[in-house]
């Protein structure tokens, strides 16, 4: 079992649509991080967050550290907004700052 | 503005060739990471250095080697002794005083044939 689940793998929505990504984690965790990659393969950094909620635009993230889950939303959602999003933890576990990945959330936003 | 680099954006070797990828950071951070992503899955470590003249083995270390002899810069070698090297590869720095922690390159896309 993967030490970080994301849901869904896959999610098509319409634009304007309010969307939720799910991860679950089983480590303890110093930190959770959401990304976005675009086709062209590069990652962008969302979110970095320990507790509670960030928001920054039409993006929102969310962790419950008692539960071991954080979701992502987008609010209004737009095609641009097409890409994989990625959860990451930083585990209290492992040595340094090193990242653990889930396999990605493809979203694709149709106009 | 500072990021990363990471150069050539595709690269081609023949079988048995070693090869170099570049990663070059002008935030200032201390550590560096190498990964490797296939499709389908998520990335994986290949080798991270926390601070200049030290690096240390990820989870897929067999067939890579690196280096980092200059804080700015963290080489990834993939060797002819790596038994898939094609793949799609990102560097990574971090500094997690900043708000997001981590800043990512743009990969560099590696094909052997």
């Amino acid at each position: 079992k993967n030490e970080v689940e994301q849901s869904p793998q896959n999610l098509t929505a319409q634009e304007g649509e309010f969307i939720t990504i799910n991860c679950s984690y089983s480590v303890g965790i110093s930190a959770l991080h959401w990304l976005q990659q675009h086709p062209g393969g590069g990652i962008v950094s969302l979110f970095m967050l320990s507790s509670g909620k960030k928001k920054h635009g039409r993006l929102i993230a969310t962790i419950n550290i008692q539960e071991k889950h954080s979701s992502l939303h987008i609010t209004a959602s737009h095609p641009r907004d097409s890409a994989v999003y990625i959860c990451a933890v930083r585990s209290w576990e492992t040595s340094g700052s090193r990242l653990t990945f889930g396999e990605g959330t493809q979203l694709t936003v149709n106009p | 503005d500072g990021g990363i680099t990471q150069s050539p954006k595709y690269l081609f070797r023949k079988e048995g060739q070693n090869v170099t990828l570049s990663c070059e950071q002008n935030l200032n951070h201390d550590a560096m990471y190498w990964y490797r992503q296939d499709p389908g899955q998520g990335l994986r470590l290949i080798y991270y250095s926390q601070i200049v003249n030290d690096f240390q083995k990820g989870d897929i270390a067999e067939g890579y080697s690196v280096s980092r002899e200059k804080k700015e810069s963290f080489p990834l070698t993939v060797t002819s002794a790596q038994k898939n090297p094609t793949a799609f590869y990102l560097c990574a720095s971090s500094d997690l005083d900043s708000p997001y922690g981590y800043t990512f390159g743009s990969g560099t896309r590696l094909t052997v044939v």
